[in-house]
């Protein structure tokens, strides 16, 4: 099956890292870009970055520049998103999704992220 | 980047009326437009792609349509399982941008 499945809820404190994933199976993941996608609460979808698995080549949005780490693992299938310094204003769910040719085909399940203050 | 405005932000129908969602971008460009359905506490499905290309999972009442920076979605039959929200996407240059979604409720 073509899938995307992401890591579980995460529960953090201002000022403290995480890192999220998403897994892909049953496609190229090596040769396919996989991107990430925001959503606040009751608020539409940001795009805040994009991982090339096969080169680790990333690009990001200018408001997740220098805020987020995006990466990959081709060993594992694996795309990551990372936090060194978790704010209360991160929390959302974040979600994991295919980019093909000019939209995303394929989305993982979504990751909640609540930071306390 | 490009800004992609969405109109209506919700709007209230009844099973079998004819729907149309508008998404107005910034600064025209070609095809690369999308729209998804999301449904409560799920993640978005992509729904069309180059504007009026269906996913083989999506019914014929839905379409695509429009060029440069208007583009709208129509459910021409709205059904109980269209309760959801719709959201439009560019792709045309880097950063992919998303509408501010509408919320059609049945």
């Amino acid at each position: 099956e073509v899938q995307l499945v992401q890591s579980g809820a995460e529960v953090k404190k201002s000022g403290e890292s995480l890192k999220i994933s998403c897994q892909g199976s049953g496609y190229s993941f090596n040769n396919q870009w996989v991107a990430w996608v925001r959503q606040m609460p009751g608020k539409g979808l940001e795009w805040m970055g994009t991982v090339y698995p096969a080169n680790s080549e990333s690009r990001y949005s200018l408001p997740f520049q220098g805020q987020v780490t995006i990466s990959a693992d081709t060993s594992i299938s694996t795309a990551y998103l990372e936090w060194s310094s978790l704010k209360a204003s991160d929390t959302a769910v974040y979600y994991c999704a295919r980019e093909t040719r000019y939209f995303f085909d394929l989305w993982g399940q979504g990751t909640l992220v609540t930071v306390s203050s | 980047a490009i800004q992609l405005t969405q109109s209506p932000s919700s709007l209230s129908a009844s099973v079998g009326d004819r729907v149309t969602i508008t998404c107005r971008a910034s600064q025209g460009f070609g095809s690369a437009l999308a729209w998804y359905q999301q449904k409560p506490g799920k993640p978005p499905k992509l729904l069309i792609y180059d504007v009026s290309t269906l996913e083989k999972w999506v019914p014929s009442r839905f379409s695509g349509r429009g060029s440069g920076t208007d583009f709208s979605l129509t459910i021409s039959s709205l059904q109980p399982e269209d309760f959801a929200t719709y959201s439009c996407q560019q792709f045309n240059s880097y950063p992919p941008t998303f509408g501010g979604g509408t919320k059609v409720e049945i």
